[in-house]
Parts: C-alpha cells; structure tokens; sequence
C-alpha cells in the first residue's frame, strides 16, 4: 500500500529552526497537510500545500514540497517551547487521508 | 463553535463487552471519518463517511463497525473489543469541495482489559 514516513524524533534548542521531514509514495497526492498534535489533545491542522505548489510561508512556518522525490518539509522558524508537540505529515488523494506515524517535536530552552 | 465532539473521552472496558464511542460534529460536513493512533504506526483510517446511509471500510476495519444514520452522527461500534483495540480513538469531519480541511475530535482512549 501507499505509505506516508516520517522520522520519530526530533530535537532542538529554542530559537533554532526546526525541520521536519517527511516523504510519501502516492504521486496522485492532490493536498499535503502538516498536523500538530499536542499532549492530551486532538490533531490541529497547521498548514497544507496543493500539490502543484512548491512552497508555502505562512507566518513562521515554511511548507517545501518536492514532488520529484515525494518529498516534503515543514520549517519552524525561531522554535518555541510551546511548539513541542507532536507533527503529523498527511497525504490526500480524493477523500482518502494517509497519515505519517507523526515527529515528537522537543524544544530544550 | 464549530466542533467535533467524541465521547468518552477516557473508556476502560473488559474483552467482549460492546461498546460504542459517539462522534457528533455541527458544521454540516458531509465527510465523517474514524482512525485509531497507536505509538509508532501514526494515524490509520477505519471506517469513512461520504454521506447519510454511505459508509466504507479504511485501512483497519476490522472489528469495527460504524453507522451514518444523521449527517451530524458517526457512531464506532465494537461488538466485541479486545485488547488489540486498545488505542487511541479520533474523529473526523470536514467538507466534500475541493481543498476542504479535516476538523478533529479530542481522541477517545479506549483500553481493553
């Protein structure tokens, strides 16, 4: 089947930037979203690139999408330790949602 | 506000006794979905809604069942858990139109003893 990876872990200081990887198989992908999910609570969506887009920016958050190597990123400018969470990268082909395992996001003051 | 509403939020049951953990969202949404989180594996559909009285299968339906009787209601049913179901729960709506987003319930944690 099609899958959705991500790596598990990921770890910064405050006030680094942060990126989170996260690559797909299904190349008729028409929206790719990035999830945050914090402790205790449901999935909120942060973001989301069609896929005939590159990049989005939107406030610290940069989207890069490289549809060549199914392939895309999510930058965090400036982390914060209220961005500690965990990130789920999701595909979308025609209602049907694929989910990464998610990235548990630390930030170390 | 716009919400999807689970409930329980917290559910310990014993292997073999039904259950069903509601899902209520207000935003009209065609498109109602259920997936379970476990640790490691991320977000895996079982059962969607395209609309009233039309239900699918996802990826891991089994021992699961659903029903779409009102187009704000998507209950799960387990006819009888068991211990591999123990996860965490989530809801889902949204619209049908293009580019429309999936709104998320606050996850039920179900354990099965």
């Amino acid at each position: 089947g099609e899958d959705v990876e991500q790596s598990l872990f990921l770890s910064v200081r405050e006030g680094d930037s942060s990126v989170i990887n996260c690559t797909y198989t299904d190349s008729s992908s028409t929206y790719l979203y990035w999830y945050k999910q914090e402790p205790g609570a449901g999935l909120q969506l942060l973001t989301y690139i069609f896929s005939n887009m590159d990049m989005k920016q939107d406030q610290r958050l940069t989207v890069l999408l490289n549809k060549k190597d199914k392939h895309l990123s999510l930058r965090i400018a400036d982390t914060q330790t209220g961005d500690s969470a965990i990130y789920f990268c999701a595909e979308e082909n025609n209602n049907d949602m694929r989910f990464g395992a998610g990235t548990r996001l630390t930030v170390k003051p | 506000e716009a919400q999807v509403t689970q409930n329980p939020r917290y559910l310990i049951t014993v292997t073999g006794k039904k259950l069903t953990v509601t899902c209520s969202q207000n935003m009209n949404h065609e498109y109602m979905s259920w997936y379970r989180q476990d640790p490691g594996l991320g977000l895996r559909q079982i059962y969607y809604s395209m609309n009233v009285e039309v239900t699918d299968k996802g990826d891991v339906p089994e021992g699961y069942k659903v029903s779409r009787k009102e187009k704000r209601n998507f209950p799960l049913i387990l006819e009888s858990p068991s211990p591999n179901q123990t996860s965490l729960y989530f809801c889902a709506s949204s619209g049908t139109g293009a580019g429309e987003k999936l709104f998320f319930g606050s996850g039920t944690q179900l354990s099965v003893l």
